[in-house]
């Protein structure tokens, strides 16, 4: 049981290029969230989605599109690369009663020079 | 406004020593309370959570926390802290089912001298 897993683990981007952040969770949960990771931030919520086609925005949305094809992937992508972008990047997926927690990935560390 | 508190950024215990991290919420109802612990380089593992009955909560690696709706808290727990324990732990809390957001904390780094 893989759980939630996150590809790749690394990644250095020039500004102005894009990207997909790949998500795959195999615990058939209807929740999915993607999170970035800042210094002193905690973790702030980019984008979510509650199953396959519905997805909506979170608390810093801009420059990130996601999609929801399927209940198992939740692909994160990345426009045009800034250097603000620059973070760790957490996918999670829990099911729909919330008692239970998010499962998280490993992560995804960004660099965007 | 929904918010979580964790005022300790940093804090640093002998290997052996009790340990306590406090978390402090703002929510319109009592909602799902959770901590998470992150070792360097990895993501999020849960250690244990609270959303109805018994205020006191076991996790899992030994730890406990602690409702308090008088306080508005959750703080955690451990009476027997290992060098193993060195962390980042986070705070959350999530409305009840049926909605996505959750709130966490910016954290709170755990030292452990050997």
């Amino acid at each position: 049981n893989a759980g939630v897993t996150q590809t790749p683990k690394f990644q250095v981007l020039k500004t102005g290029q894009s990207m997909t952040l790949q998500c795959a969770q195999d615990m058939n949960h209807e929740y999915m969230s993607w999170y970035r990771q800042d210094p002193g931030m905690g973790l702030r919520l980019i984008h979510y989605s509650v199953g396959a086609g519905i997805t909506d925005q979170g608390e810093v949305p801009n420059g990130y599109n996601v999609s929801r094809s399927t209940t198992e992937d939740f692909p994160l992508r990345l426009l045009s690369a800034a250097p603000s972008q620059t973070s760790v990047y957490f996918c999670a997926s829990r099911n729909r009663e919330g008692g239970y927690g998010y499962t998280f990935g490993s992560g995804t560390r960004l660099t965007v020079v | 406004a929904q918010s979580v508190t964790q005022p300790d950024i940093h804090i640093t215990v002998s290997e052996g020593a009790s340990l306590e991290l406090r978390c402090n919420y703002s929510y319109g109802a009592t909602p799902y309370l959770f901590w998470y612990v992150q070792s360097p380089g990895q993501g999020l593992q849960l250690l244990l959570k609270y959303f109805s009955g018994d205020t006191l909560v076991q996790g899992i690696k030994g730890f406990e926390a602690e409702f308090k709706r008088s306080q508005s808290s959750f703080n955690l727990r451990k009476p027997s802290v290992h060098w193993s324990d060195a962390a980042e732990y986070f705070c959350a809390v999530g409305a009840p089912s049926g909605t996505y957001k959750y709130i966490f904390g910016t954290g709170t780094r755990l030292k452990v001298l050997a």
